[in-house]
């Protein structure tokens, strides 16, 4: 079955504890991304990539560090996370992230994150 | 600024009755415009994508309209289920050229009651 999953799913931790949420995904897409979900606000991106070895900054990437050396992971790291980070996270792929690119973009399960 | 907006926040409506969601954006340079579904507590699930040239696109119960000209798009949904109680989020990309930049609305929370 054709998915993107991510781990875990829900987390309670620390300020200051480095943590990392996991995404895979199995349909060999080229582009990954990472949202974060607030009440009130819309899906604000974190940091995307284009490639394996490629990334790049959302509109919202402070506090926050992914890497993508394989095609189908990309985690997100907070080294020192803080109680504004607390938010529920997607990971999300599609075939390609090319500006006029109508693929579907496929989301994650969501992983809702606490920080106290 | 690019921005994308929903409305109602909320609405309530009877099984079996339609609906229409709006949708106002100000993105600019266009590329496409999507709608999703988010149930509770799930990641949203894609239901349309429209570029510039198209006006109209169905998904089952689920019509979305645009008209590029007044940057407004809409969902209709049509002989309502109780399993179209969700949030329905519009999307829209921008045309940097480069990578997809997507902006996204707050959602309209739908509940669909007996």
């Amino acid at each position: 079955e054709a998915q993107v999953t991510q781990n875990p799913r829900y987390l309670i931790t620390v300020t200051g504890k480095k943590l990392t949420v996991t995404c895979s995904q199995n349909m060999n897409h080229e582009y990954m991304s990472w949202y974060r979900q607030d009440p009130g606000l819309g899906l604000r991106q974190i940091y995307y990539s284009m490639n394996v070895e490629v990334t790049d900054k959302g509109d919202v990437p402070e506090g926050y560090k992914v890497s993508r050396k394989e095609k189908r992971n990309f985690p997100l790291i907070l080294e020192s996370p803080s109680p504004n980070q607390t938010s529920l996270y997607f990971c999300a792929s599609s075939r390609w992230g090319r500006a006029a690119s109508t693929d579907t973009q496929y989301f994650g399960p969501g992983t809702r994150l606490t920080v106290l | 600024k690019n921005q994308v907006e929903q409305s109602p926040q909320s609405l309530i409506i009877l099984e079996g009755k339609n609906c229409t969601l709006q949708c106002n954006y100000t993105v600019s340079p266009f590329s496409n415009l999507r709608w999703y579904k988010q149930d509770t507590g799930r990641g949203p699930v894609s239901l349309t994508i429209m570029t510039f040239s198209e006006n109209t696109k169905s998904n089952g119960r689920y019509t979305a309209t645009l008209d590029a000209d007044t940057k407004q798009s809409s969902l209709h949904i049509t002989a309502s289920q109780l399993s179209d109680s969700a949030s329905y989020i519009c999307v829209v990309s921008e045309n940097t050229g480069t990578a997809s930049k997507l902006t996204f609305g707050t959602g309209t929370r739908l509940q669909v009651t007996l």
